[in-house]
């Protein structure tokens, strides 16, 4: 396999309901990322890893749980989620996770439906 | 973080080049210029970056002002796959932030 994949692709889950969305990178990267893209809205930023150290929540609610145990793999971990929290969630990684002259490599994304 | 401005969407004929216009006036030093497209149903794809000078690759060319304020990608030969949303993003960190971005439409 090549550069990002996320696992599953599609999810629906009820509110009570706990379940995790998965990503890996076989590009060797150190830098990994989780966005967010509802509904004719823009990506937004959630989280950031740079060597499985976490360097920037966006203001995510704690239903949000991320964990990054290498640097290959980054997960989010969901539990008691809402309606709104339906979106596409899209995983990303780059080299470093520093300099804006990095490129970032996005999966395909999980669509998630929360009823 | 700097903002960008961009068309809503904007039409292009099959085989025709495509200028694809974004305005990024309050641009610092600093920053780099970041040109991603999303087809539908898929996550971002990257197209091209600069700082100061033109760049080109093998997917398009990136015509940057000399005062940086504004830039354009140019797609030389549009083809029914370069329909997607195009996005203009100023990046002087590991930060991506995006906007609307600019949908563009392929016409046969």
């Amino acid at each position: 396999e090549t550069g990002v994949t996320q696992t599953p692709r599609h999810l629906v889950m009820g509110m009570t309901n706990k379940k995790s969305l998965k990503c890996e990178q076989h590009l060797g990267h150190n830098a990994m990322y989780w966005y967010k893209q509802s509904a004719k809205k823009p990506l937004e930023l959630m989280f950031v890893y740079n060597f499985k150290e976490q360097t920037e929540n966006n203001s995510v609610p704690s239903r949000f749980s991320p964990e990054c145990p290498n640097s290959s793999h980054l997960f989010l971990h969901l539990h008691t989620l809402q309606p709104e929290d339906s979106a596409l969630y899209l995983c990303a990684s780059s080299q470093e996770g520093t300099g804006g002259g990095e490129t970032q490599y996005f999966g395909p994304g999980t669509r998630l439906l929360v009823l | 973080d700097a903002k960008t401005t961009q068309p809503n969407s904007m039409e292009s004929n099959e085989e025709e080049p495509v200028h694809l216009p974004c305005n990024h006036s309050t641009i610092s030093g600093t920053d780099y210029i970041h040109w991603y497209r999303q087809l539908p149903s898929q996550g971002p794809e990257y197209v091209i970056h600069g700082l100061t000078s033109n760049v080109n690759n093998r997917m398009a060319s990136l015509a940057i002002a000399e005062d940086r304020k504004s830039s354009t990608l140019i797609l030389h030969r549009a083809t029914l796959r370069d329909a997607a949303v195009y996005y203009c993003i100023l990046a002087s960190g590991s930060r991506l932030t995006f906007g609307e971005g600019t949908q563009l439409t392929v016409n046969p």
